[in-house]
């Protein structure tokens, strides 16, 4: 079975452009949130999306946006990049309560900005 | 003070040792407790999940959750080469109508042969 997937893998930005990452869910799953892994810190919640409907928002400047779509693939947009958005970012999928803790996690997209 | 802590190590052992990994948590609406293992440069691999306090075995790891003292463990047996990674312990309660994970930094685990 295909896990979640997300591209690109790698992105190499400059400070002030605009990057649009994205992920498809495990087959089933409606929920897709999404994460910032800084190098040697856990990841930290983005976004959660369910049924195309933003859910929650995690501590993130309005400069971070997503969105999902009816095939519950999901995008997540960041503007006016800094240097501290480098990271790794984590596409994770679910299914809905009572196993929406059970979050199944993508390859990541690293972005380094410059 | 953060919602998760968890020692990064890293920890060195020898193949076939009993591992003990570690978390702390301080919100005590937290009820699911998950455990991550993340390979360099990768995304993080869902180990075992365990719902409120108790023990959970799978193979080689086992998972212990003490609501009372807010303390996770995962034990791995006869550790592996292979098991080298980050372990990430998570968390997750119903806030706001939706579970998000809080995850501790991650601890670095080298087994050498």
């Amino acid at each position: 079975d295909a896990g979640v997937t997300q591209s690109p893998t790698h992105l190499i930005k400059t400070r002030g452009q605009h990057v649009t990452l994205r992920c498809s869910p495990i087959s089933g799953h409606k929920s897709v949130s999404w994460y910032q892994q800084v190098l040697g810190q856990g990841p930290q919640f983005i976004f959660q999306y369910y049924e195309k409907e933003e859910r929650g928002r995690g501590n993130f400047p309005d400069r971070f946006s997503a969105r999902q779509f009816p095939n519950y693939s999901s995008e997540l947009n960041v503007n006016a990049l800094l240097l501290g958005d480098s990271a790794l970012y984590l596409c994770a999928s679910s299914l809905d309560a009572p196993r929406a803790y059970e979050q199944y996690f993508g390859p990541g997209t690293r972005l380094t900005v410059t | 003070q953060k919602e998760v802590e968890q020692d990064p190590g890293p920890l060195s052992v020898p193949e076939g040792a009993i591992v003990s990994l570690n978390c702390t948590y301080s919100n005590s609406a937290f009820q699911y407790f998950m455990w991550y293992r993340q390979y360099s440069r990768k995304g993080p691999e869902l180990l075992m999940y365990t719902y409120s306090s108790g023990n959970k075995e799978d193979g080689r790891f086992t998972a212990q959750v003490d609501k009372s003292s807010k303390y996770i463990s995962l034990f791995i047996r006869d550790s592996q080469p292979s098991d080298s990674a980050t372990y990430l312990c998570a968390m997750s309660g119903l806030s706001g109508g939706y579970n998000k994970l809080i995850f501790g930094a991650g601890t670095r685990l080298a087994v050498h042969p």
